[in-house]
């Protein structure tokens, strides 16, 4: 079964200051897709940033992008100038690209905190 | 386009009780998916339907279920509730295998 790591529980920034989110990741699969959702306090889980397994290139989404290392199953998240409204809980997630199933698999989340 | 709507937001029940929570995803999207989180557990899969079929289930007791209507539109199920099962409950949908889970704000469950 596939599990997701990660090793921090909570994280702190400095505004405008980069921030580098760890995850690390389980899975005998080669083919599958690697997601950064954002949970602020009001609830709702928002998707950060994607990565498709077969794809070598980072993904990047204006000040947030992923160092993917498939060998090491290492996916980290860095998000750059950070800003208030960065503060959250951030859950790295599995997915298989194994047709038939749209079954997540989170991590515990890291809470995010942003120091003005 | 309208996001994933879940009602109620917040539900107290006491022990015993069965409870039906709703999901209503974007329009076009064929998959819905309930995820239950948990300070202890985190997030976890409870089941996935798409055209109305239970594609994938989670590892719940039978006290959970739900179903998918014609129209994409969901509901959970949980019967007998314990106090266990208090917890923030996710509904997520996407266009199918590949496209990105979108979720709704969740529904608060509390039993006492």
């Amino acid at each position: 079964a596939q599990t997701v790591t990660q090793s921090q529980p909570e994280m702190s920034v400095q505004e405008a200051e980069t921030v580098t989110l760890s995850c690390t990741y389980d899975t005998s699969e080669s083919d599958y897709y690697l997601f950064w959702y954002k949970q602020p306090p009001s609830r709702q889980m928002i998707l950060v940033i994607r990565q498709e397994a077969y794809k070598q290139q980072n993904a990047t989404e204006n000040r947030f992008s992923v160092n993917f290392q498939k060998a090491a199953k290492s996916f980290s998240l860095k998000i750059s100038d950070s800003q208030l409204g960065d503060a959250a809980m951030y859950f790295c997630a599995y997915i298989t690209a194994q047709g038939g199933s749209e079954k997540l698999v989170f991590g515990k989340g890291t809470k995010l905190t942003v120091n003005p | 386009k309208a996001g994933v709507t879940q009602t109620p937001r917040y539900l107290i029940k006491t022990r015993g009780q069965q409870v039906t929570l709703s999901c209503s995803p974007i329009s076009g999207h064929r998959s819905v998916s309930w995820y239950q989180q948990t300070p202890g557990q985190g997030l976890q899969f409870l089941f996935e339907y798409f055209s109305e079929t239970q594609r994938n289930k989670g590892n719940f007791p039978g006290r959970f279920s739900g179903r998918q209507f014609s129209n994409s539109r969901s509901e959970m199920n949980v019967s007998t509730l314990e106090l266990g099962d208090s917890a923030l409950y996710l509904c997520a949908s996407s266009l199918g295998t590949d496209s990105p889970l979108h979720f709704g704000n969740g529904t608060r469950l509390t039993v006492t």
